[in-house]
């Protein structure tokens, strides 16, 4: 079945640095791709998503391009901030018997140092 | 506003009892969910329904009971026979082509 493998964490960073989780995908269809953000106690934000191969999501800096030939789907951040730490999961959904199912990764855990 | 709204934020269940978690959302979405998170874990798919008056068992259905009788509404019956039911509950709803999921700001549930 599809499934979603997101990098384990936490990940810990000083702030400016350069931000990289990895994401891979199986899936039998042409599912869309997202990710998702959770700060403590709250529910998931959605970030951004990518509904077909080669296109890039992006919002707020953070940013992750659809690859199909190497079923990834990689946030990266250019220069994270203290209020950047956070949870991020990364999700496929692709439909199937009963419509669409939205499948997340496990989350991984980053923290910013100042 | 338009959003998905979880009531109540916190609530404590004693040992046996049933506990009802609310979900409503005014974003005319037709699908709506029920996740499960563990305390530094993912997410875990409680029930699911993708239209009123219907709905699915997710991966951990057992010990937890759903209702659709309205297409706002999501509730969430979290049974005694739950064995372990601490945790956090998030409630989501998906619309237009069904294929962006999002969140309320989700419940916790604390057996004492």
């Amino acid at each position: 079945g599809d499934s979603v493998t997101q990098m384990e964490g936490p990940v810990t960073l000083s702030e400016e640095a350069f931000l990289t989780i990895n994401c891979t995908y199986t899936a039998t269809g042409y599912p869309s791709l997202f990710w998702y953000v959770q700060y403590p106690g709250e529910g998931l934000q959605l970030l951004l998503k990518a509904t077909k191969a080669d296109d890039k999501g992006s919002n707020k800096g953070f940013e992750a391009t659809y690859r199909k030939e190497t079923t990834s789907f990689h946030l990266e951040k250019g220069s994270v901030q203290v209020s950047d730490s956070a949870v991020y999961f990364c999700a496929l959904s692709d439909s199937g018997t009963g419509g669409f199912k939205t499948i997340f990764g496990a989350g991984t855990r980053l923290f910013v140092k100042a | 506003d338009g959003g998905i709204t979880q009531s109540p934020k916190y609530l404590f269940r004693k040992e046996g009892q049933n506990v009802t978690l609310s979900c409503e959302q005014n974003l005319n979405h037709d699908a709506m969910y029920w996740y499960r998170q563990d305390p530094g874990q993912g997410l875990r798919l409680i029930y699911y329904s993708q239209i009123v008056n219907d709905f699915q068992k997710g991966d951990i259905a057992e010990g937890y009971s759903v209702s659709r009788e309205k297409k706002e509404s999501f509730p969430l019956t979290v049974t005694s026979a739950q064995k372990n039911p601490t945790a956090f509950y998030l409630c989501a709803s998906a619309g237009g082509g069904l294929n962006t999921i999002y969140f309320g700001e989700g419940s916790w549930l604390t057996v004492v």
